[in-house]
Formats: structure tokens, C-alpha cells, sequence
């Protein structure tokens, strides 16, 4: 399976600024995902990063707020935008390299808006 | 009600003790993930499995199709088995594409 490095592990924010969070897998593949978990709630998909073309958002996220890229089949970044304190969260990455095979993260960035 | 259900949402052991967690799911899967989150929010997959057992180390995780129900055992705990377990389902959505369903965790403190 391949390994993901997700930056920053964990980062205090001002509202109204922006943050950019990094994965970088140590393999290609063909699928990587951006989640968020909100305190004491379940992961939750925010986007399809799509290698070379805009991300594929879940309804309740828009591109605005949660712009993402994907240049190349072994990074992608998710930047929170304009932050306010209901955006403190875990926010995840995750690959796959294919249908029905395994998936695995990063290590997760925490963030807290203040 | 949420597609992913798990049991217990909070499970407290003695060191050395068996522990299952429960998971059923109410849609059609491909695939069933089991994942262990840390306290600071890191995510190491398990096991995928979409029939029968599974085992590695301690770690044993069953799955029953018919039932929509998996299971996940910790033989002989040990406090650094304490963290959050998510069961996931992997479920094919319109157009062909994978989407993963969470559970909300069971979150496991094994005390020495």
C-alpha cells in the first residue's frame, strides 16, 4: 500500500485567513479524496481531488470555500478558506489506487480557528 | 439514521480482555474497511474485507454479507490498542464510482 504525508499536522488559524493543507503520496494513484470530521462526528467527503481538472464537491461544499488541486497523480493540496471557528475540524486526505482496492490516509491535520 | 451504525459507541477494558466492536450497515457494499484513529486524528487502515475473516496480529475482523453486519476483535487488549476504530462501507454510486460511508467510531480505552 502506499504511504501518505499530509502537512501541517496541526495548525491554530485567525479567522478570516486561509490555510493550505499538503499530501503527498510516496506512489501514483489513481484516486484521492479530502474529508473533514467535525468534533464528535464521523468523517464526511468533502471533494474528489481529480488529477488535472476541478474537484468533484459533495453537496454542502463549494469550491470557494474549499478550493482544491491535484496536479499530478501523487500530490493534492485542500485550502480552508476564510476560516471561522466552525471550520475547526480534522480535516483528512485519503488515495486509493483503483476500485476495490484499499484505502489509506494521511495522518490528518487538526485545525482550530480562533 | 445513518447507512453505517457501530457498537459500542464508548467501550472501557481491562487490559487482556477480549474486545468486539459491531458494525451494520443498512446499503449494498462492495467492500468493508476497519480503521484505527489515533488522538491526534492519524488514520491507519486495518483491514478491507468483503467476505469472511480476516486476521492480523491480534486483530481479527469478520464480515457477514447476508447479515450487513462485521465485527472487529482485539485479542489480549493492551493500552496501546486505545484509540478510535471507524468501520467504513464501501459503497458503488451512480455512475460506477466508490464512495466511503464512516460509522462514527467506537472509541476504545483499554486501562494496564
Amino acid at each position: 500500500s502506499a504511504v501518505i504525508s499530509q502537512k501541517p499536522s496541526r495548525d491554530i488559524c485567525q479567522r478570516g485567513t486561509s490555510l493550505t493543507i499538503q499530501c503527498q503520496v510516496d506512489s501514483q494513484v489513481t484516486m484521492m479524496f479530502w474529508y473533514r470530521q467535525q468534533p464528535g462526528q464521523s468523517l464526511t467527503l468533502i471533494a474528489t481531488a481529480n488529477q488535472g481538472s476541478e474537484a468533484t464537491y459533495e453537496s454542502g461544499f463549494v469550491i470557494d470555500k474549499f478550493p482544491i488541486s491535484r496536479p499530478n497523480l501523487t500530490f493534492s493540496t485542500l485550502t480552508v478558506s476564510n476560516m471561522s471557528p466552525e471550520d475547526s475540524s480534522i480535516y483528512l486526505c485519503s488515495g486509493k489506487q483503483g476500485m476495490n482496492t484499499e484505502a489509506f490516509f494521511g495522518q490528518g491535520t487538526r485545525l482550530t480557528v480562533v | 439514521k445513518n447507512e453505517v451504525e457501530q457498537s459500542p459507541q464508548n467501550l472501557t477494558a481491562q487490559e487482556g480482555e477480549f474486545i468486539t466492536i459491531n458494525c451494520s450497515y443498512s446499503v449494498g457494499i462492495s467492500a468493508l474497511h476497519w480503521l484505527q484513529q489515533h488522538p491526534g486524528g492519524g488514520i491507519v487502515s486495518l483491514f478491507m474485507l468483503s467476505s469472511g475473516k480476516k486476521k492480523h496480529g491480534r486483530l481479527i475482523a469478520t464480515i457477514n454479507i447476508q447479515e450487513k453486519h462485521s465485527s472487529l476483535h482485539i485479542t489480549a487488549s493492551h493500552p496501546r490498542d486505545s484509540a478510535v476504530y471507524i468501520c467504513v462501507a464501501v459503497v458503488l454510486s451512480q455512475g460506477g464510482s466508490e464512495k466511503l460511508v464512516f460509522g462514527k467510531g467506537t472509541k476504545l480505552t483499554v486501562n494496564p
